[in-house]
């Protein structure tokens, strides 16, 4: 069964503000990763943070995680309408050995009007 | 640098029917991956190998086979299609190391009638 659950499902903001999306997770995790997918296009990886970091930046982007409960938070910064995608996290679960296998959540829409 | 290419881009079949979904990344990735995606279901993993000539069950298996004969080519078949599988298919890669980022491809969209 899927891992993890996204909040909000769907988000729409104005162009300039800041966009938040949350995610939980349920085991122990060796990172969590976010990735972004454009309308009918793949996914594009964004940002990985390890389960020893708290906090990572990258560009307008920043993420948080919190293992004691579980969960992390991705923070667009002043948004752009070229922001508007469906944005999901993924965790790599600590006993998922040498695979790689990444467990998705159900991802949060973001639209963000001109 | 194409990256992950998935092929056919669309496709439709009737119940039955049988087709494979090919999946070519020019990274010279280890690990591959197949999904399937719908809607409000965010990315459900199929199958996946983590080296030439490996293959493992994912989280929803059924009714799919794969094959990884070559390093740069994982397929997906379907040998009886069912209504159940009409779905967005999605191929990507991993290197080893880097956290397991993956790659993925632009997607397969397949319906069943």
């Amino acid at each position: 069964s899927q891992q993890g659950e996204e909040d909000p499902q769907a988000l729409s903001i104005q162009e300039g503000e800041n966009a938040t999306m949350n995610c939980s997770y349920k085991t122990s995790i060796n990172n969590l990763q976010w990735y972004r997918q454009n309308s009918g296009r793949g996914l594009v990886h964004l940002i990985l943070i390890r389960s020893n970091e708290r906090e990572k930046h990258s560009g307008r982007l920043r993420v948080t995680l919190d293992t004691s409960k579980k969960s992390s938070s991705l923070l667009i910064t002043a948004s752009r309408a070229a922001d508007t995608a469906s944005y999901f996290c993924a965790t790599v679960n600590s006993g998922s050995g040498n695979t790689g296998k990444l467990i998705f959540g159900q991802g949060t829409t973001l639209q963000v009007k001109p | 640098n194409a990256g992950v290419t998935q092929t056919p881009k669309f496709r439709v079949l009737k119940t039955g029917q049988s087709m494979t979904l090919l999946c070519a990344q020019d990274m010279n990735h280890e690990y591959m991956y197949w999904y399937r995606q719908d809607p409000g279901m965010g990315l459900r993993l199929i199958h996946y190998s983590v080296g030439e000539g490996t293959t493992a069950k994912g989280e929803v298996p059924d009714g799919y086979n794969v094959s990884r004969l070559k390093k740069q080519n994982f397929l997906l078949g379907l040998e009886s299609a069912a209504p159940s599988q009409t779905s967005v298919y999605f191929c990507a890669s991993s290197p080893t190391g880097e956290g397991n980022i993956q790659y993925f491809g632009a997607g397969t969209r397949l319906s069943v009638l």
